[in-house]
């Protein structure tokens, strides 16, 4: 069974300021999904990664499959920032690939202005 | 454009009821899966569905639930007999051909 571990559960933080949440994970893994949810409720994919490092505007996303953990950076955060982010790790790794997702409790962010 | 559309987007009902939830990939998604959040909690596997059949289920789907593919299309998620603790957010994923999942914008049920 997969235990996938986030931190911190909540950060308030200025605009402007560099932001890291972390997850942590217990089993192999094929990949390592970063997910925002919205007030509303809906769930919006970010980033899915199996290695390295992925970037898309001012978001970045790392994982070190080594130390089964991943993080994700905001940089220079904005208010439309205020979301919960959550981490969701794929496995354990399976022949067929359709490997169910373990999901963190989520990270709640709130940027002010 | 959505990839993936659930409906109803809210649904309540009586507890004992009968309530089917519907999901419709924009493409022919080979694996499906179905997940639910219990408000304030975190989200959690329900089931998967590979190949017009359950390939994985957790301890929650339970025999008061049932998943479908009717028509080759659309997915539906089906609750026999309501209960209170059924109260939640039902999301529905699939998978693109890259791996992304692309999930619903969810069906909110509450139970009375």
């Amino acid at each position: 069974k997969n235990e996938v571990e986030q931190s911190p559960q909540n950060l308030t933080a200025q605009e402007g300021e560099f932001i890291t949440i972390n997850c942590s994970y217990s089993v192999g893994i094929s990949a390592l999904h970063w997910l925002q949810q919205h007030p509303g409720g809906g769930i919006v994919s970010l980033f899915m990664l199996s290695s390295g490092k992925k970037k898309h505007g001012r978001l970045i996303a790392t994982i070190n499959i080594q130390e089964k953990h991943s993080s994700l950076h905001i940089t220079a955060s904005h208010p439309r920032d205020s979301a919960v982010y959550i981490c969701a790790a794929r496995g354990p790794i399976s022949n067929f690939g359709n490997e169910k997702l373990t999901f963190g409790t989520g990270t709640r962010l709130t940027i002010i202005p | 454009e959505p990839e993936v559309t659930q409906t109803p987007s809210h649904q309540v009902t009586q507890m004992g009821q009968e309530v089917i939830l519907r999901c419709v990939p924009i493409s022919n998604h080979l694996y499906f899966y179905w997940y639910r959040q219990i408000l304030g909690q975190k989200v959690e596997f329900l089931v998967s569905f590979y190949n017009n059949e359950i390939s994985e289920k957790s301890e929650i789907f339970d025999d008061q639930f049932s998943v479908e593919r009717p028509d080759g299309s659309n997915f539906t998620l089906k609750i026999r007999s309501t209960k209170l603790e059924d109260s939640a957010m039902y999301f529905c994923a699939g998978p693109s051909a890259s791996g992304e999942l692309f999930f619903g914008e969810g069906s909110r049920l509450t139970v009375l």
